[in-house]
């Protein structure tokens, strides 16, 4: 089964940009996988789903300062112009013949 | 509105049984498979079983495989999580979600719940 790697968190003033990495391990590079946002009592909120090529499907209503990539086995979430309510738990999924897997997710504080 | 609801969580002693509900409303449930993933206190998101949209493929991760029953009634646009052999490692908030496209357990979750509380201890 795939396994993704994720930094436990990460930081970056109001109004800058920061950029999250989800890494694929060793034979799943092609995978897709999706961001997903987990804020305090609220439950969790799909973002977006990333090919392997890069290219992404937006959740609903997901603002345009969330942008997605990819590089290899790498899949990336920016967040510029960071607002206070972009603090969170962001978590990467992907899936393989019916299991699914988490990343272990970053914590985003926003200074 | 696309909604998934959550019902069922309570406190439970280790070894009991809780049966959890989702309950679905905004869009055709037979056509999506349907997942159930736990959030355990200070811990992160951990899948951890799915259904296809007819409800005859089921997974399971491994930590629950053979004590929990996942099923679902397309007629009532339900999902259920039957859990047995309650452990105290099992204390979380369980979240219904739904897949994005797909009839099988094989995509991104587009849609989540508010969760419900699940607490085993004695």
């Amino acid at each position: 089964q795939p396994v993704l790697t994720q930094s436990p968190s990460a930081s970056a003033s109001l109004g800058a940009s920061v950029k999250l990495t989800c890494t694929l391990s060793s034979g799943h590079r092609s995978h897709a996988i999706a961001w997903h946002q987990k804020q305090p009592e609220k439950g969790p909120r799909f973002l977006m789903k990333i090919n392997g090529d890069g290219s992404h499907y937006k959740g609903d209503g997901v603002p345009d300062r969330f942008s997605g990539s990819s590089s290899g086995a790498e899949r990336y979430l920016t967040i510029s112009s960071l607002q206070s309510e972009d603090e969170g738990d962001y978590y990467c999924q992907t899936w393989d013949t019916g299991i699914q897997v988490f990343g272990g997710g970053t914590n985003l504080a926003v200074l | 509105e696309v909604q998934l609801l959550e019902s069922g969580g309570d406190l439970e002693q280790p070894g009991g049984s809780l049966r959890l509900s989702c309950a679905a409303s905004g869009f055709t449930f037979s056509n999506y498979a349907m997942s159930w993933v736990r959030l355990a206190p200070g811990k992160g998101l951990e899948w951890v079983s799915a259904v296809s949209a007819g409800g005859a493929g089921t997974f399971y991760a491994d930590s629950v495989k053979g004590r929990f029953t996942i099923s679902r009634d397309n007629s009532q646009n339900t999902l259920f999580l039957q859990m047995n052999s309650l452990r105290g490692g099992d204390t979380a908030v369980y979240y219904c979600a739904k897949f994005r496209a797909s009839t099988a357990p094989n995509d991104a979750f587009d849609i989540w719940g508010r969760g419900t509380m699940v607490v085993v201890s004695s």
